[in-house]
């Protein structure tokens, strides 16, 4: 059963503090997105991940940063979050330029 | 500016009408294009994708593509209540594996 799974689904912390999201997929894909998504901007690519410890920033990297340990398991990191990070973040895989798989979501609330 | 838009941003449709979303890319590179549907409170889930100029048609969905224009649209004909969503159009070129969406289309099917 093709999933990806993302862990919390909601988290609520105040300015300052950092924020762990984290993200799995039992696909064995390569390629692995975090998205955040506000109202009327879509979904902005923050970063992409091409393999274990191969990632490249997206479109709007600032203020996070990630991390692949193993191919089935990709973080997102806020250091220090700030209340414009207030948002719905999506974790996707995919297989080369394929279908994007997307997990849950995570709502994350800076207070 | 957003490098894919899309139009309208919201669309109202009887029950048994047909829907027109649109959707155009500013980035020449771009190849492939992709339709994901997201019902409220879920996460997108991919919907149809086409890379070859001309049309494609999936049940009650059809989607055309002019790579001249790089413009793409999907329609669907008898529409259903269910078919109520956010639509997200994402454009990627072969390569970078980089996905870059809309802000969506919000339809409404009102019976």
């Amino acid at each position: 059963d093709m999933k990806v799974t993302q862990m919390p689904r909601y988290l609520i912390k105040r300015m300052g503090e950092n924020v762990l999201l984290e993200c799995g997929q039992d696909m064995s894909h390569e390629t692995m997105y975090w998205y955040r998504q506000d109202p009327g901007l879509g979904l902005q690519l923050i970063y992409i991940s091409y393999d274990v410890d191969s990632n490249s920033e997206g479109d709007i990297p600032k203020g996070y940063r990630v991390s692949r340990k193993k191919r089935e398991h990709f973080s997102l990191i806020l250091d220090s979050a700030k209340t414009n990070q207030t948002s719905v973040y999506f974790c996707a895989s995919s297989l080369r330029e394929n279908t994007l798989y997307f997990g849950a979501g995570t709502r994350l609330s800076v207070l | 500016q957003q490098k894919v838009q899309q139009s309208p941003e919201s669309l109202i449709v009887p029950e048994g009408g047909m829907a027109s979303l649109n959707c155009t890319s500013s980035d020449r590179n771009v190849d492939y294009f992709w339709w994901y549907r997201q019902h409220s409170g879920k996460s997108p889930k991919m919907l149809m994708s086409i890379f070859s100029n001309g049309e494609k048609e999936e049940g009650r969905f059809t989607v055309h593509l002019n790579k001249a224009s790089l413009h793409t649209s999907l329609h669907i004909r008898d529409s259903q209540p269910s078919d109520s969503a956010l639509y997200l159009c994402a454009a990627s070129n072969t390569g970078n594996y980089k996905y870059v969406f809309g802000a969506g289309t919000r339809l409404k099917v009102i019976a």
